[in-house]
């Protein structure tokens, strides 16, 4: 009954290649995010999308492209990996955009660039 | 911009003690302020959420209180555990802003 599912757990690949992580909730939530943390542990938002529709788009290369088939699925694909690529990528989602309440994560992917 | 920091970044603590995190954010406008666990390899868990109009909340040996004015959270937990250890982020919801910002975490043990 996994809420927030995410593809690959582990990821290792090397520099230059394109990838790609998956990420599906059965929560029926309008509102999905992926967030990256780095080596330092912080976590921070790279995009958001409502109802499939890109609301927040962070500072982040444009090697990294965000695709929502449908509100319950938010896919990340990263073109051209660099090393500094390398982090564990969060997906999450919640009901109410709009307040804060109800974000639910999954379990990261970690990716390792070589 | 909003930065949240929490000190201490490692605590260590034998099993019973009570046990203070700490969280501060630079910009008072939040719509919330919230606490999460997070376990190796694992997501994270939401604990305590605290709307800016309240000053605390409570869950079991948790309890987190807001001082917006100020700008800090602390996050209590009583007799602590060995099954508490873990990192513990501190995360604001910025009024219209649609996005978590978070402190770097507070990773606790919790000691036999």
């Amino acid at each position: 009954d996994t809420a927030v599912s995410q593809t690959p757990k582990y990821l290792v690949t090397q520099m230059g290649n394109d990838k790609s992580i998956k990420c599906e909730q059965n929560l029926g939530h309008d509102t999905m995010y992926w967030y990256k943390q780095d080596s330092k542990k912080f976590l921070k938002i790279m995009f958001s999308y409502n109802n499939k529709e890109l609301i927040i788009n962070e500072t982040v290369p444009n090697r990294f492209s965000p695709k929502s088939p449908d509100k319950a699925h938010l896919n990340l694909h990263i073109n051209s990996l660099e090393l500094g690529d390398s982090a564990v990528y969060f997906c999450a989602s919640s009901h109410l955009s709009g307040t804060g309440v109800g974000y639910t994560f999954g379990s990261g992917t970690r990716l390792t660039v070589v | 911009k909003q930065e949240v920091t929490q000190i201490p970044a490692a605590l260590s603590v034998p099993e019973g003690e009570n046990l203070v995190l700490n969280c501060s954010f630079t910009d008072s406008a939040i719509y919330n302020l919230q606490w999460f666990r997070q376990d190796p390899g694992k997501g994270l868990t939401s604990l305590l959420l605290i709307q800016s109009s309240q000053r605390e909340q409570t869950s079991g040996r948790l309890n987190a209180s807001l001082d917006k004015s100020s700008g800090r959270s602390t996050l209590y937990i009583a007799a602590s555990q060995p099954g508490d250890s873990a990192t513990y982020l501190c995360a604001v919801f910025p009024s219209n802003t649609g996005k978590l910002i978070f402190g770097q975490g507070t990773t606790l043990q919790v000691k036999p």
